[in-house]
């Protein structure tokens, strides 16, 4: 079962706009998450990531915010820019399971200018 | 500096051949991992390594997949033999090994099977 879930599919926003990507997750344990952009023909890329004690984490124009009473997390992108348009992954990890991560779905992000 | 590098970049392949997938992790990577993407399951984790000792087999999906990593430098994916259903992008990827790190990606093998 999807432990991580990304519930909406695609998503288009217009130029200079926010666009925001939302991810759910079912396991309590999860206390490290990464947000993954991907262009097509090409590997997924690290984008910005949160622990559990923060709730807030900012990058330039990407900020990620953490709810660990909902078990929610979102991508906030401002100003968005074509460049943008990409497919979104965000993961979710654990202490006691090492390594691991677990993936959502993907949401496939398009900017139109 | 050289990323995650995965060959073939492309295989078509007939139902029934072996197919293996080639991965050379980031030097100085302690950790690698075999992942396929899929629409329904998005990235969903197959196998991955710690200092070239498998840790976690549990997604793959049956006997007829299988996984080695000979040494720090190179892993290998096989499929045998290979059914349209395995038709998907399969990704490589490696991270130095400690928590809290993220994983650095290949480009992916996108694999068809007539």
């Amino acid at each position: 079962d999807q432990q991580v879930k990304q519930n909406s599919p695609s998503l288009s926003v217009q130029e200079g706009r926010i666009s925001i990507l939302n991810c759910d997750y079912t396991n309590s344990m999860f206390d490290y998450f990464l947000w993954y952009k991907k262009y097509p023909a090409e590997g997924p890329t690290f984008l910005i990531s949160i622990s559990s004690i923060k709730d807030k984490n900012e990058d330039g124009r990407f900020t990620v915010f953490l709810n660990k009473s909902a078990k929610h997390l979102s991508l906030h992108i401002v100003p968005s820019q074509p460049g943008d348009s990409a497919v979104y992954f965000c993961a979710a990890s654990e202490l006691n399971t090492g390594n691991q991560f677990y993936f959502g779905t993907g949401t496939s992000l398009t900017v139109i200018p | 500096d050289a990323g995650v590098i995965q060959s073939p970049r492309h295989e078509v392949t007939e139902m029934g051949q072996e197919v293996t997938l080639r991965c050379k992790p980031i030097s100085g990577h302690n950790s690698l991992f075999w992942y396929r993407q899929t629409m329904m399951r998005g990235l969903e984790l197959l196998i991955y390594f710690n200092n070239n000792v498998p840790i976690d087999d549990s997604g793959m999906p049956e006997d007829r997949f299988s996984a080695k990593m000979p040494n720090a430098s190179f892993s290998t994916l096989k499929i045998q033999p290979s059914e349209p259903r395995d038709s998907a992008v399969y990704f490589c990827a490696s991270n130095p090994g400690q928590t809290y790190q993220p994983q650095h990606f290949g480009d992916g093998t996108r694999l068809s099977i007539l």
